[in-house]
């Protein structure tokens, strides 16, 4: 396993479209993430996955935003009628089960959408 | 609600200088962890440390060093004998006794940019 995969790298789309990221977690990681990160800031938390059920969701995801699980491997977030202030880093980031390695969550290279 | 400061926008120091970032933490939490990211210009985050709060005692590996300090809420991150390698932006992050992220995921500083002058 080489670590967290993110699809596509970069993303242009016209605004009103929708987009869709996919994120392939470290196979052994039950914990999956998605956070986004505008130019000049640290990311910024979204939504988190335990296996399949998303457990946690940042009032920063619209209702433009919906992510998923469907069987607690990867994940997909889509953005529905998409905004120029969308334009940002979308980050993938797993974990293993508590207590499973000491190593904090492992990040993807991200996806980057520019909405023009 | 938790928050993270990163005081220092940017640094530019001569290669072979020590370096140290500061980071400022407030939470109500009082089980949480502390990270350190290091996100070259590539962008993926790196995972520098991982630190619980009942650990105050300050940790090296090889260059790198953290100082936690519990009655300042400060984790402080030193590079010693900087190299142009080390060039990259330097995320600090607090995240909640679940470690799932709590109600807030992690929580990062708005970052150190670090240039390492040859």
């Amino acid at each position: 396993d080489t670590g967290v995969s993110q699809d596509p790298r970069h993303k242009i789309t016209k605004r009103g479209q929708n987009v869709t990221f996919r994120c392939d977690p470290i196979s052994e990681h039950n914990r999956l993430y998605w956070y986004r990160q505008t130019l000049g800031q640290g990311p910024e938390f979204l939504t988190y996955f335990q296996n399949e059920a998303q457990l946690e969701k940042s009032r920063l995801l619209s209702d433009r935003f919906s992510a998923e699980r469907p069987k607690g491997s990867f994940s997909t977030l889509e953005i529905q009628r998409t905004e120029q202030g969308d334009s940002a880093m979308y980050l993938c980031a797993s974990s293993p089960p508590t207590g499973q390695g000491d190593y904090g969550y492992t990040f993807g290279s991200g996806t980057r959408l520019t909405v023009v | 609600a938790q928050k993270v400061t990163q005081a220092q926008t940017e640094i530019s120091v001569v290669e072979k200088e020590d370096v140290t970032l500061d980071c400022v933490y407030e939470t109500r939490d009082t089980t949480y962890y502390l990270f350190w990211y290091k996100q070259p210009p590539s962008g993926e985050l790196v995972f520098l440390i991982r630190r619980n709060s009942f650990d105050e005692q300050n940790e090296i590996s090889g260059r790198y060093s953290w100082n936690f300090q519990k009655s300042t809420s400060s984790f402080n991150f030193t590079i010693t004998a900087s190299q142009v390698v080390d060039s990259a932006v330097y995320f600090c992050a607090l995240s909640g006794t679940s470690l799932g992220g709590g109600a807030d995921g992690l929580t990062f500083g708005k970052g150190t940019h670090l240039i390492i002058q040859p």
